[in-house]
């Protein structure tokens, strides 16, 4: 079954630390994306990712950082600059055209104690 | 920065009620607008991609259109049921730039 995964579930995190939340697609799309959502907001963008090896800050990047070693894989790491981490974390993948149709992962729920 | 805009932020109708919600959006570098469902639990899973002003698109139950020179959308749901509760999503896809600009939503909550 062709998809997106992302692990873990849940996840929760010491104040000062980083994290890193995986986000892994066999649907052979060029396209990836991160995006944070807060209650009574809609889905913000972090990070995309066009091609490998090549991403671009979106609208929150400050506090994140990514990368796209391979085709199948782009993990975000919420690093302690973040200063609100907690949140829901949903990763996407695109063909990559301009109808830039996107399917969604199922998401990391992250909780900084 | 560009401003997507849902309404309402939610609603609760009763079974058999039909319903209807709005995405408004630029009219300026439009290129498509999409609808997402978003059932609690699951992933955001693709509804409607709308390209054409004056475009109709009809899944079972779930309609929409499209008017791009004023820029908005309508989402409408006929006889609700239970199984149409979820969070809808639109958003906004641009001409130019490779991201899709989304809204807050609309909470629907259909009791039996």
């Amino acid at each position: 079954d062709g998809g997106i995964t992302q692990s873990p579930k849940y996840l929760f995190r010491k104040e000062g630390q980083n994290v890193t939340l995986s986000c892994e697609q066999n649907l052979n799309h060029d396209a990836m994306y991160w995006y944070r959502q807060d209650p009574g907001q809609g889905l913000r963008l972090i990070y995309y990712s066009q091609i490998v090896n090549d991403f671009q800050k979106g609208d929150i990047a400050e506090g994140y950082s990514v990368s796209r070693e391979k085709k199948e894989s782009f993990p975000l790491t919420v690093t302690s600059a973040q200063k609100n981490p907690t949140a829901f974390y949903l990763c996407a993948s695109s063909i990559g055209t301009v109808v830039n149709e996107q399917f969604f992962g199922p998401g990391t729920r992250l909780t900084v104690l | 920065i560009l401003n997507v805009e849902q309404s309402p932020q939610s609603l609760h109708v009763q079974e058999g009620d039909s319903t209807n919600f709005t995405c408004s959006f630029p009219s300026s570098n439009f290129y498509a607008l999409h609808w997402y469902r978003w059932e609690t639990a699951k992933s955001p899973e693709a509804l409607f991609v709308m390209t054409l002003n004056g475009d109709e698109k009809k899944k079972g139950r779930i309609s929409a259109t499209l008017n791009t020179k004023e820029g908005y959308s309508y989402l409408y749901i006929k006889g609700s049921q239970p199984e149409d509760s979820a969070t809808y999503l639109c958003a906004f896809n641009p001409l130019y730039g490779n991201k899709l600009v989304f809204g807050a939503g609309t909470i629907l909550r259909v009791k039996s």
